[in-house]
């Protein structure tokens, strides 16, 4: 059962534009939610993250968008440059389960000059 | 650079065999989780250690085991591999053993011949 949904597996958009990545999730116990940057034979590397309380975190050219009754959170990234060509990802912790994080399975963004 | 360290990077090992991969974790963090990424099951959480003692576990196989030592780095013991369990296993760490972000390492690539 995947709780954490992406469902484009890859996105192409041109150097300068909008990147808008989205995730859908099931499991309303979700209540904080993390997206995470991975280039290739890299680790993941943390992004940005938005608490239920919220509908809306920014930090510089990235900003989440959370919409709790849709089950549905996007991360937006403008303008969009090369340097951000990698595999994003959502993912919640599920705090009764030792916080572990459940993922989706990522979405490639390539940024073409 | 997250802080987190991981060793080996590679690892190549036959079937059969029994390996340990190693995770410390930043400064002054507490917990440490253990992640596997495999090309069809995407980014599956493993076990989770908070200041020496087991606080989870997700879809960890018998043959798998962990250990979080007093000076707070990690182990993941592989037995009786299979080429099945050839991946990406990743250690994260986080402050806490709630609420708030995990930090990845580089990762330790395990190929099963």
């Amino acid at each position: 059962d995947q709780q954490v949904k992406q469902n484009s597996p890859s996105l192409s958009v041109q150097e300068g534009r909008i990147s808008i990545l989205n995730c859908d999730y099931t499991n309303s116990m979700f209540d904080y939610f993390l997206w995470y940057k991975k280039y290739p034979a890299e680790g993941p590397t943390f992004l940005i993250s938005i608490s239920s309380i919220k509908d809306k975190n920014e930090d510089g050219r990235f900003t989440v968008f959370l919409n709790k009754s849709a089950k549905h959170l996007s991360l937006h990234i403008v303008p969009s440059q090369p340097g951000d060509s990698a595999v994003y990802f959502c993912a919640a912790p599920a705090y009764n389960a030792g916080n572990m994080l459940t993922f989706g399975g990522g979405t490639r963004l390539m940024v073409k000059p | 650079d997250s802080g987190v360290t991981q060793t080996p990077k590679h690892l190549i090992t036959a079937t059969g065999q029994r390996v340990t991969l190693r995770c410390s974790p930043r400064s002054g963090d507490l917990s440490v989780y253990w992640y596997q990424q495999s090309l069809d099951q995407g980014l599956q959480f493993l076990i989770h250690y908070y200041n020496g003692e087991e606080r989870a576990k997700g879809n960890i196989l018998e043959r798998f085991s962990a250990q979080q030592f007093p000076d707070l780095h990690s182990e993941l013991n592989l037995s009786s591999l299979e080429l099945g369990d050839s991946a990406l296993y990743f250690c994260a760490s986080s402050v806490g053993a709630g609420f708030g972000e995990q930090y990845f390492g580089p990762g330790t690539r395990l190929t099963v011949t």
